[in-house]
C-alpha cells in the first residue's frame, strides 16, 4: 500500500522559535497534501490544503502566516510553525492524496508530535 | 454542511463481547464517500474502510463489519468477538463527491476493550 513519512516523529522546541515538519509520500505521486492538527482526545481538524505548485488554502481560524506550507513537489510538503508558542503544541498529522487511480484513496502520515516549551 | 456525529464518546468492553460504534452523517451531495479509520495510541491513523454512496451493501472482513443505511444517514462499525487489540480510537469520516472534497471527520469513539 502506499506510504507517507513524516518527519520528525516528535520535536521539542523553545517558545519563538521555528519547527519544519516534512511529509513525503514515498511510493506515489500526490497532487493534494493536508495537513491535521490534533488535540488530545480530540478529533483531527484540517488546517490546509495544498495541491502542489501552487498556495494552499487554509481553513477558517488558522493563521497562513504562522503555518506556512509548502508543497515543492509531488512527493513533499512541508509545514513550518513559525515562532511557536506552548498553545501550538499539538499532533500533526499529514495527509496525501494519489493523484492516480482515480484519485480516491486519501494516505495519512504517523504525525508528528510537537511540544512548545 | 457537511457533518459527521460519533454520539459515543467512549465504549467499554469485555473480551469477546460484541461492540457497535455509531455514525451518523449529514450531507446534500449525492454522491460521497464515507470512511473508518483506526488510531491506536501510537497515533497513527489505520484506514479500514470506504465505501460510495452508490453502494449500500454491508461489508464484513474478519471480526470487523459495516452497515451502511443512507435512509436513516448511517454507518455503523461492529466489531465481533472484540480483543485487546481493538482498544483505540475509532474515527468515522465522510468525503463529498469531488476529489477536492474534503475529509470530515467525526469526533472519534474511544474503545477500550478489558481483558
Amino acid at each position: 500500500g502506499a506510504v507517507v513519512s513524516q518527519h520528525p516523529s516528535w520535536v521539542i522546541c523553545k517558545s519563538g522559535t521555528s519547527v519544519k515538519i516534512e511529509c513525503r509520500s514515498l511510493d506515489f505521486q500526490a497532487t493534494t497534501m493536508f495537513w491535521y492538527r490534533q488535540f488530545p482526545k480530540q478529533s483531527l481538524m484540517l488546517m490546509a490544503t495544498s495541491n502542489e505548485g501552487s498556495k494552499a488554502t487554509y481553513e477558517q481560524g488558522v493563521e497562513k502566516d504562522k503555518f506556512l506550507i509548502n508543497h515543492a513537489s509531488l512527493t513533499l510538503s512541508t509545514l513550518t510553525v513559525t515562532s511557536a508558542h506552548p498553545e501550538d503544541s499539538s499532533f500533526y498529522i499529514c495527509s496525501a492524496r494519489s493523484s492516480t487511480g482515480g484519485g480516491y484513496e486519501q494516505y495519512f502520515g504517523p504525525g508528528t508530535r510537537l511540544t512548545v516549551t | 454542511a457537511q457533518k459527521v456525529t460519533q454520539a459515543q464518546t467512549e465504549i467499554s468492553v469485555v473480551e469477546k463481547e460484541d461492540v457497535t460504534l455509531d455514525c451518523v452523517y449529514e450531507t446534500r451531495d449525492t454522491t460521497y464517500y464515507l470512511f473508518w479509520y483506526k488510531q491506536p495510541p501510537s497515533g497513527e491513523l489505520v484506514f479500514l474502510i470506504r465505501r460510495n454512496s452508490f453502494d449500500e451493501q454491508n461489508e464484513i472482513s474478519g471480526r470487523y463489519s459495516w452497515n451502511f443505511q443512507k435512509s436513516t444517514s448511517s454507518f455503523n462499525f461492529t466489531i465481533t468477538a472484540s480483543q485487546v487489540v481493538d482498544s483505540a480510537v475509532y474515527f468515522c469520516a465522510l468525503r463529498s463527491g469531488n476529489q477536492g472534497g474534503k475529509l470530515i471527520f467525526g469526533q472519534g469513539t474511544e474503545l477500550s476493550v478489558k481483558p
